[in-house]
């Protein structure tokens, strides 16, 4: 089945920028949907299709995709940016048609 | 505005079997795939299975670790969802998320409702 690989947490400081990646074979060739979830509450799309944001999400978030590697970037970080996130593909292939990364934990210092 | 308000959940001894419902507003139910994504205590998510709508003949697909267990139906005249989860295990215990699919990717999400298998 498709794995997906993210690093599990990446620290910030306030007014920095935090990259998560989202690593797959081939990912490049397949769109890529990131999910931000604070604790306690349900996962949030932020960005879909490798680099769209849905409305109300901030200009902040931006994705690229490229190679075996997805990016999920936050500019100008802020303390209400911490949470879980996680990337998404469709993989009609895997046992599992849609496949979460492992997920990252980010921090803000 | 989009809803999606899971309920059902509870605690159930293993071997047993439970009926998950999702039941939306805000968008017309019938034009949508639904699926359903767990997510274990600590741990990341999953998706467990998906029901297209009936445009698309409204088959359903499920992940194998749940295939032949539970069974995913939608009455679009209710504008709900269900899971049907029988032969339960110790680790299907999970918080539930009822999800909208757009295309490929789920663009809204229920609040989730907890499912504890124990005995």
């Amino acid at each position: 089945s498709y794995v997906l690989t993210q690093p599990p947490s990446v620290s910030v400081a306030p007014g920095q920028t935090a990259r998560i990646t989202c690593g797959g074979n081939n990912i490049g060739s397949k769109s890529v949907h990131w999910y931000q979830q604070k604790p306690g509450q349900a996962p949030v799309l932020v960005v879909y299709d490798d680099s769209d944001r849905p409305s109300g999400i901030p200009e902040r978030f931006s994705g690229s995709n490229s190679g075996n590697t997805a990016t999920l970037t936050i500019s100008r970080v802020e303390a209400g940016d911490e949470a879980d996130y996680y990337c998404q593909v469709w993989d009609s292939s895997s046992d599992h048609f849609y496949v979460f990364g492992t997920g990252t934990k980010v921090t803000v210092l | 505005e989009v809803q999606l308000v899971e309920s059902g959940g509870g605690l159930v001894q293993p071997g047993r079997s439970l009926r998950l419902s999702c039941t939306a507003s805000g968008f017309t139910f019938g034009d949508y795939a639904m699926s359903w994504v767990r997510q274990a205590p600590g741990k990341g998510l999953e998706w467990v299975g998906f029901i297209r709508s009936k445009a698309y003949g409204g088959t359903t697909e499920y992940a194998a670790s749940v295939k032949g267990r539970f069974t995913i139906s939608r009455d679009d005249s209710k504008s709900i969802a269900y899971l049907q989860m029988n032969s339960l295990k110790t680790e299907d215990t999970a918080v539930y998320y009822c999800t909208k699919n757009k295309r490929i990717h789920f663009d809204y999400w229920g609040q989730g409702t907890l499912v504890t298998v124990s005995s």
